[in-house]
């Protein structure tokens, strides 16, 4: 296994709501990328951490934001849940900004926003 | 035109047979490429980074083409175990002003017959 680990496994919200997910990245690492992945796509990157601060954004609207805490574990948070947002949330942990990195994806967190 | 495009499939393929799968990407900056498996309703694992040397992994062989920005799998000998999404993945080259993350395609789904 990855050693990335996300919580909760499953979530069911209402639209409107605000959520929070968790992860906690390989040990080592220092850098967390957040994705989402639809039924039937492939992820699309929201946003990397690297040393607590946005280290890059994909095309997510800013009511997706994130944190990254000292130990490197992260948070996505979505405000004004819509329902497109359900989905699959995988978070990715690496060492370093170069490009190139291999990431490691932890075991994701289902989102169901009714 | 997408950034990242896979022939979605399925490939449904006698155990023991060759398959082979394609992607292209349209960054032509694009720094480094990967292969990952994704199980059903599972996060995506790493199978192999793609050089333009070539390299292979066991029975798996991957291939990268810079000048037609073209990507490719093969899997030799086929077991049932290898049934899975496979996504084509590039990151694109660190600009700088943040990281871009890496792009997946849609995936390839690989359904390996008894």
């Amino acid at each position: 296994e990855t050693g990335v680990t996300q919580s909760p496994t499953h979530l069911i919200k209402t639209r409107g709501q605000q959520v929070t997910l968790r992860c906690s990245s390989q040990s080592g690492h220092n850098t967390v990328s957040w994705y989402q992945q639809a039924l039937g796509q492939g992820p699309q990157f929201i946003f990397q951490y690297y040393r607590e601060e946005e280290n890059g954004r994909g095309n997510f609207p800013p009511r997706f934001s994130g944190l990254q805490f000292p130990n490197y574990s992260s948070e996505l948070n979505v405000n004004a849940l819509e329902l497109d947002d359900s989905a699959l949330y995988l978070c990715a942990s690496s060492l370093g900004t170069r490009g190139g990195e291999t990431q490691y994806f932890g075991p994701g967190t289902r989102l169901l926003v009714l | 035109r997408k950034e990242v495009e896979q022939d979605p499939g399925p490939f449904n393929v006698p155990e023991g047979a060759t398959v082979a799968f394609n992607c292209t990407y349209s960054n032509s900056a694009s720094q480094s490429f990967f292969w990952y498996r994704q199980d059903c309703r599972k996060e995506p694992k790493l199978l192999m980074s793609v050089y333009s040397s070539g390299n292979e992994d066991g029975r798996f062989t991957a291939q990268l083409n810079r000048a037609s920005q073209y990507i490719s799998l093969l899997i030799r000998d086929s077991k049932l175990s290898d049934s899975a999404t496979y996504l084509c993945v590039v990151n694109p080259r660190y600009s700088g002003g943040g990281a871009d993350g890496l792009t997946f395609g849609k995936g390839t789904h690989l359904i390996i017959q008894p």
